[in-house]
C-alpha cells in the first residue's frame, strides 16, 4: 500500500520560491505517475500538475509557468517548486498517486505566503 | 479549460436519506469523470472513477452514473460518516478541473 507524506516550509515570503517534497513509501516512485493538487483555505480543489502518462509533465496554465514538478528516484521523492509566490498561493498542498484520477493522497501540507 | 458545475452547493439531509449530486461539464467528456469525498481537515478520498466504477473499498451505497456532460453521484441510505464535501473531477483533457463541491450537512 503506497503512502505519501508531504513536507516543506509552512511559511514562504511573497516573491520567493515555494519548495515541497512528497516522500513515497510502500512502493517505488518509478512504478507510478504522480500529481500535485492544492486547496486554498475554505475553497475547492485546484489541480497543479502531474508527472503523467508516458512520463510527460503537465501543468495548469493558471500557474503561468511558475510550477516545476520533478521525481528523484534515488530518494523515492516527488517535488514541487512554485516560483514568485503571492498570497494567492496560500493553500494546503497535496501530492497524489495518479492514474488520470488521483488514487491515493497524502495528508497535505499547509503553506502560507506572507511577509 | 473544461468547467464543471456541481449542484447543489449545499445539501441538508438526514441519516437514511437518499442523496443525489449533479455535475455538469461545459463540454462533452465521455465517461472521464471521478468523484471524491473530503471530510473536514482530511485529504480527498476517491469514490468513483470512469463515471460509474466504484473504487475498491468504497461502500456500495455510493454509485455514479452519466456520460457526456451530465453526471450524478448517488448515496443511498446516508450514514453519519457520509456528511462531507463531494467533488467531481474531469479527466478528459488537461488541465484537469474540479467542480466547486457539494457540502452534505445534517
Amino acid at each position: 500500500q503506497v503512502q505519501l507524506q508531504e513536507s516543506g516550509p509552512g511559511l514562504v515570503k511573497p516573491s520567493d520560491t515555494l519548495s515541497l517534497t512528497c516522500t513515497v513509501s510502500g512502493g517505488s516512485i518509478s512504478d507510478y505517475y504522480w500529481a500535485w493538487i492544492r486547496q486554498p483555505p475554505g475553497r475547492g480543489l485546484e489541480w497543479i500538475g502531474c508527472v503523467c502518462n508516458m512520463g510527460s509533465t503537465k501543468y495548469n496554465p493558471s500557474l503561468k509557468s511558475r510550477g516545476f514538478i520533478s521525481v528523484d528516484t534515488s530518494k523515492n521523492e516527488l517535488s514541487l517548486k512554485l516560483s514568485s509566490v503571492t498570497a494567492a498561493d496560500t493553500a494546503v498542498y497535496y501530492c497524489a498517486r495518479d492514474q488520470g484520477y488521483q488514487v491515493t493522497w497524502g495528508q497535505g501540507t499547509r503553506v502560507t505566503v506572507s511577509s | 479549460d473544461i468547467q464543471l458545475t456541481q449542484s447543489p452547493s449545499f445539501l441538508s439531509a438526514s441519516v437514511g436519506d437518499r442523496v443525489t449530486i449533479t455535475c455538469r461539464a461545459s463540454q462533452g467528456i465521455s465517461s472521464y469523470l471521478a468523484w471524491y469525498q473530503q471530510r473536514p481537515g482530511k485529504a480527498p478520498n476517491l469514490l468513483i472513477y470512469a463515471a460509474s466504477t466504484l473504487q475498491s473499498g468504497v461502500p456500495s451505497r455510493f454509485s455514479g452514473s452519466g456520460s457526456g456532460t451530465e453526471f450524478t453521484l448517488t448515496i443511498t441510505s446516508l450514514q453519519p460518516e457520509d456528511f462531507a464535501t463531494y467533488y467531481c473531477q474531469q479527466l478528459n483533457s488537461y488541465p484537469l478541473t474540479f467542480g466547486g463541491g457539494t457540502k452534505v450537512e445534517i
